[in-house]
């Protein structure tokens, strides 16, 4: 029962280098998001995906881009690393399906741009 | 765009007092989820909110769904030195499938 887990754990990426962080989740659930948690900002929504084949903006969008590869799958890209972008990524997975409904999250990528 | 504005930012509390804290949204959600997160890991569902008005209990917690559906509260009981965390609500749109979380509230305990 691996839940939803993201790779890497941690990654340091140079000024302008590109990079696509992995998510995959095993629950059969309809929507993914992917947030970023920086120290007094919570989680703030980078993107989500409501259902396959979908995907909409969040909160802080720019200078990132997503795919939903298919139902498990939802990756983020960051084409141009920026130092603004060192943070902690998480992803989540709901099954929005019913009214009862709940996130699950992964462990998180620790990424810092230098 | 949607914001749910989280209070207090942060708690001392001495062993064995009671805490609470609250969440508000100029939106309406049709669910309220509170979360807790240690360091180093990700955050987990503590309570899951799905009717305005709702009353929920896990354990020591209590959280409510507020009437008005744009406001939720958490109340922890007796604290002990494992409550120690980052507390965060958050708001669920089902029609849209938008997810958004406050800014967390810190919470320390002192033995």
């Amino acid at each position: 029962n691996a839940g939803v887990t993201q790779t890497p754990k941690f990654q340091v990426l140079k000024t302008g280098q590109s990079m696509t962080l992995q998510c995959a989740q095993d629950m059969n659930h309809n929507s993914m998001y992917w947030y970023r948690q920086d120290p007094g900002m919570g989680l703030r929504l980078i993107y989500y995906s409501a259902s396959e084949g979908t995907t909409d903006k969040g909160e802080v969008p720019n200078g990132y881009n997503v795919s939903r590869l298919n139902k498990r799958e939802f990756s983020l890209r960051l084409e141009s690393a920026a130092p603004s972008q060192t943070s902690v990524y998480f992803c989540a997975s709901s099954p929005l399906e019913s009214p009862n409904t709940e996130a699950f999250f992964g462990q998180g990528t620790r990424l810092t741009v230098v | 765009g949607q914001q749910l504005n989280q209070s207090p930012q942060s708690m001392f509390i001495q062993e064995g007092e009671d805490v609470s804290m609250n969440c508000t949204s100029s939106s309406i959600f049709n669910t309220w989820l509170w979360y807790k997160q240690e360091p180093g890991e990700g955050p987990v569902l503590l309570i899951a909110l799905y009717k305005a008005g709702e009353l929920t209990s896990n354990g020591r917690l209590t959280a409510q769904f507020g009437i008005t559906r744009k406001d939720s509260f958490l109340n922890i009981s007796a604290s002990i030195p494992s409550d120690v965390g980052i507390y965060f609500c958050a708001g669920l749109s089902s029609n849209t499938g938008k997810l958004i979380f406050g800014q967390g509230t810190t919470l320390q305990v002192k033995p």
